[in-house]
């Protein structure tokens, strides 16, 4: 089993739209999580870190659901600037400890 | 801010050649990572260092090796060029335990 799906999308909405990603993971002991987001041939980017339940920043919030391993990024009144890949992150324990295990990531197009 | 260099942005070398790719981060982090990714398979770990000359495999460590003899500089060598590793490599560090995890703005090597 892969330590983390995201539906690859790709997602296709206008300016104004609410749209929201599903990450599921396999590791039930990762504590913490991650958001990148990949911008087309360049490299991922931190855009929010979710340690608890959920992590809100202006129109980005990010949810956490533990019993159900899966992890939920919410977008708000998109811009064209968000199109890009979000990537889900969970970071690895054990002997893994500080790796992160990254997705496929979804692509989100944000049209005028 | 955090900064991850990559030595090259764009490199073409011939089949057989021995390549090598450096990473220098300024931050002091303990760890560093190599990923290539490549377009619908997202990224893949390569090897991974915690320390100063400790190394461990990643996901898909045939046909390269890495060395690490300072902290701030990590290494990633293909020892014989194939076609087949043609792709965008990404160096990443972070502090221990994961958090602080910074890419840089990646390689594209074009293997001929």
């Amino acid at each position: 089993r892969k330590e983390v799906e995201q539906d690859p999308g790709p997602f296709n909405v206008p300016e104004g739209a609410t749209v929201a990603f599903n990450c599921t993971y396999s590791n039930s002991a990762s504590q913490s999580f991650f958001w990148y987001r990949q911008d087309c041939r360049k490299e991922p980017k931190l855009l929010m870190s979710v340690y608890s339940s959920g992590n809100e920043d202006g129109r980005f919030t990010a949810q956490l659901n533990r019993a159900s391993q899966y992890i939920s990024l919410l977008i708000r009144d998109s811009k064209l600037s968000d199109s890009a890949t979000y990537l889900c992150v969970p970071l690895g324990r054990g002997s893994t400890l500080g790796r992160l295990y990254f997705g496929r990531g979804t692509q989100l197009t944000v049209w005028p | 801010d955090v900064k991850v260099t990559q030595s090259s942005r764009y490199l073409v070398k011939r089949t057989g050649e021995k390549v090598f790719l450096e990473c220098v981060q300024d931050m002091d982090h303990e760890n560093m990572f190599w990923y290539r990714q490549d377009p619908g398979l997202g990224l893949r770990l390569i090897y991974f260092s915690y320390d100063v000359k400790m190394k461990e495999k990643g996901d898909i460590p045939e046909g390269y090796s890495v060395s690490r003899e300072k902290k701030e500089r990590f290494s990633l060598i293909l020892e014989s060029a194939s076609t087949n590793q043609t792709s965008m490599y990404l160096c990443a560090s972070s502090f221990e335990g994961g958090y602080g995890y910074t890419f840089g703005s990646g390689t594209r090597l074009t293997v001929v």
